[in-house]
């Protein structure tokens, strides 16, 4: 089993609507959790960390499931430039040993006019 | 957000030649860097994890004499990959983690990657 493993999609949504994203973790003992935005052949960046309560920022929100080992984002009012693919990140200590950072293979998303 | 200067971003050379690639933290000491392999269409994969005054850490099937690591100061790590062959043709980036109190909340940074090339 992945450590982090995402749906690959695509998605492929039109303007306006809401879509949501989900991403799961094997190793309870997580630490902290982000979600990164990767334009094609760019760098990824971050676009949000992942708190306990949930958070939001605009016409993004995220959340974290630690009993269910989830979290997810959800994305409203979705705009051509949202198009990009969506990179779930986890920082932890995994069963490979050590302090690491696990990024998630990355679900695609397509907004269409 | 804190920023990582990657450079060259774009590279082509003969094969058989080794390419050096740079990574610096602009305003930030970065103690641990990581250097990640993109091909198109698929995921990020983690090479290595460059430790300043020491040795790298690399991944399972990463050639340690094929792309050298060098983490020289905390502000700049290096990636050279020795005679370069087509299949090393890739997309490479770095990234640097930002200091924070604790590892737990630390995020990454990413340059703007480098695409290599290798006729």
């Amino acid at each position: 089993r992945k450590e982090v493993e995402q749906d690959p999609g695509p998605f492929n949504v039109p303007e306006g609507a809401t879509v949501a994203f989900n991403c799961t973790y094997s190793n309870s003992a997580s630490q902290s959790f982000f979600w990164y935005r990767q334009d094609c052949r760019k760098e990824p960046k971050l676009l949000m960390s992942v708190y306990s309560s949930g958070n939001e920022d605009g016409r993004f929100t995220a959340q974290l499931n630690r009993a269910s080992q989830y979290i997810s984002l959800l994305i409203r009012d979705s705009k051509l430039s949202d198009s990009a693919t969506y990179l779930c990140v986890v920082n932890g200590r995994f069963d490979t040993g050590g302090f690491k950072t696990i990024f998630g293979a990355g679900t695609r998303l397509f907004v269409k006019a | 957000g804190a920023v990582v200067s990657q450079h060259p971003s774009w590279v082509i050379c003969k094969s058989g030649t080794s390419v050096k690639i740079e990574c610096r933290s602009l305003d930030f000491q970065a103690t641990t860097m990581f250097w990640y392999r993109q091909f198109p269409k698929q995921s990020l994969m983690l090479m290595a994890t460059s430790n300043e005054g020491s040795k790298a850490t690399y991944e399972q099937g990463v050639e340690k004499d094929k792309f050298l690591i060098n983490h020289a100061s905390l502000t700049l790590s290096t990636l050279t990959v020795t005679s370069a062959h087509p299949e090393d043709s890739s997309f490479y980036i770095c990234s640097a983690r930002s200091p924070t109190p604790g590892q737990g909340m630390a995020i990454q940074y990413f340059g703007a990657g480098t695409r290599l090339s290798v006729l």
